[in-house]
């Protein structure tokens, strides 16, 4: 089944502790990107990748590091969490980026910081 | 800059009833594309339709279809049949060429009752 996967679904962290949330797609995607959803706010990018070894910021970087050695996969990391972090947080992939790809969302990972 | 309204903060409908759900949009680019999600109060964000702005004919994906209007900038979602199974909340977004973001609307929640 063609899938976008998060993990952990649902974390409660404190502040200051490294965390990484894994985001893994099986469609050969080439575009991905991490998405964090808040209310009043709605959602916004945090940071993408075009392909392998290339990431860029979006809207919303600070605080989040990415990486994208293989294609399948790209991780978000927390270096240093801080309550304002607490969101829901979504990974998309699709084929490639720009208009005419369908954007695909995973599960969505709930992430508390106390 | 892109621009997604959803004017409809909540839409009440009976089961097998259709709705239809309002979305306009603000671009100046030529070559767009426009999607509507679900997403349940479960969380994860679930893809329903998409339109290219130079698409000819009206999306239809199963019971969703997109009511096109590229005139008036509108991309309204109707689910036909509603089913209990549709309450939730519905977002239209869009990505313009050249950019790698969605530009989300601030939903419309939907409610299906027996």
């Amino acid at each position: 089944e063609a899938q976008v996967t998060q993990n952990p679904r649902y974390l409660i962290t404190v502040t200051g502790k490294k965390l990484t949330v894994t985001c893994s797609q099986n469609m050969n995607h080439e575009y991905m990107s991490w998405y964090r959803q808040d209310p009043g706010l709605g959602l916004r990018q945090i940071y993408y990748s075009m392909n392998v070894e290339v990431t860029d910021k979006g809207d919303v970087p600070e605080g989040y590091k990415v990486s994208r050695k293989e294609k399948r996969n790209f991780p978000l990391i927390l270096e240093s969490p801080s309550p304002n972090q607490t969101s829901l947080y979504f990974c998309a992939s699709s084929l490639q980026a720009g208009v005419g790809n369908t954007i695909y969302f995973g599960e969505g990972s709930w992430l508390t910081v106390v | 800059a892109q621009k997604i309204t959803q004017t409809q903060p909540g839409m009440f409908v009976q089961e097998k009833e259709a709705v239809t759900l309002d979305c306009t949009y603000d671009t100046s680019d030529p070559s767009y594309g426009l999607f509507w999600y679900k997403q349940p109060s479960s969380g994860e964000m679930i893809f329903l339709i998409y339109q290219g702005s130079y698409d000819q004919q009206n999306a239809t994906e199963g019971r969703y279809s997109l009511n096109f209007q590229k005139a008036r900038k509108s991309a309204n979602l109707v689910i036909s049949a509603s089913q209990l199974g549709d309450s939730a909340m519905y977002f239209c977004a869009m990505m313009n060429s050249g950019y790698s973001t969605l530009t989300f609307g601030k939903g419309t929640m939907l409610l299906v009752s027996p």
